[in-house]
């Protein structure tokens, strides 16, 4: 089993809708959790960095972590074809490497 | 800079050739990690640094990869007699050293392509 599941998708919506994409983890020693957005041919670009259970909020972006169930999310809000791109979710125990998940390709409809 | 800069874009390599891989961290950033993704975004970690000292290296293969962090240069991967199956993106990326834990911030990988 994979320290970081996260459905593959693809995820197709049309433009405007609420996106939730989900992951869950196995291992209580991470204590950081990561959500990147990936181009085709580009580098993962970070999209939001959360510590504590909770939500964390950065305009149409929400980054959710419940520590309790080991299970983290982010929703995207009003989406564009422009967000159109693979999205990980990844955890560290602190200055350490990356466990990320699979990815989730989403695909947002015109 | 605020950028990861790696290079080349793309190494085409012959079976048995070496390969040398760039990163250049974001300028003031004090750790430093390789990544290789193959098929389906399967990331796996190969090496860290913190400065110029190797910090992890549980997931650098021993045999025919090695890694440097050397002042005022760009880090460096190399894999030496590559195989085809080393085919692969790999990605640096880079942190700063805060008391609090410091995302990771990657550049745009070196697609290699071993023959």
């Amino acid at each position: 089993q994979k320290e970081v599941e996260q459905d593959p998708g693809p995820l197709s919506v049309p433009e405007g809708a609420i996106v939730s994409l989900n992951c869950t983890y196995s291992n209580s020693a991470f204590q950081y959790f990561m959500w990147y957005r990936q181009y085709s041919r580009k580098g993962p670009e970070l999209l939001m960095y959360t510590y504590s259970s909770g939500n964390k909020e950065d305009g149409r972006f929400t980054a959710q972590v419940d520590k309790s169930s080991k299970y983290i999310s982010l929703f995207i809000r009003d989406s564009q074809p422009s967000d159109s791109a693979t999205y990980l979710c990844a955890a560290e125990k602190g200055r350490r490497a990356l466990t990320f998940g699979s990815g989730t390709r989403l695909q947002v409809q015109p | 800079g605020e950028e990861v800069a790696q290079t080349p874009k793309h190494l085409v390599r012959g079976e048995g050739q070496k390969a040398k891989l760039y990163c250049a961290p974001i300028k003031g950033h004090s750790y430093v990690f390789w990544y290789q993704q193959v098929l389906k975004n399967e990331f796996k970690f190969l090496i860290s640094f913190q400065n110029e000292n190797v910090f992890d290296e549980t997931g650098m293969p021993k045999e025919r990869f090695s890694a440097k962090c050397l002042p005022n240069s760009p880090c460096s991967l190399e894999i030496q007699a590559t195989k085809l199956e080393d085919s692969a993106v790999y990605f640096c990326a880079s942190s700063e050293y805060r008391e609090s834990n410091q995302p990771q911030h990657f550049g745009d990988g070196t697609r290699l392509s071993i023959l």
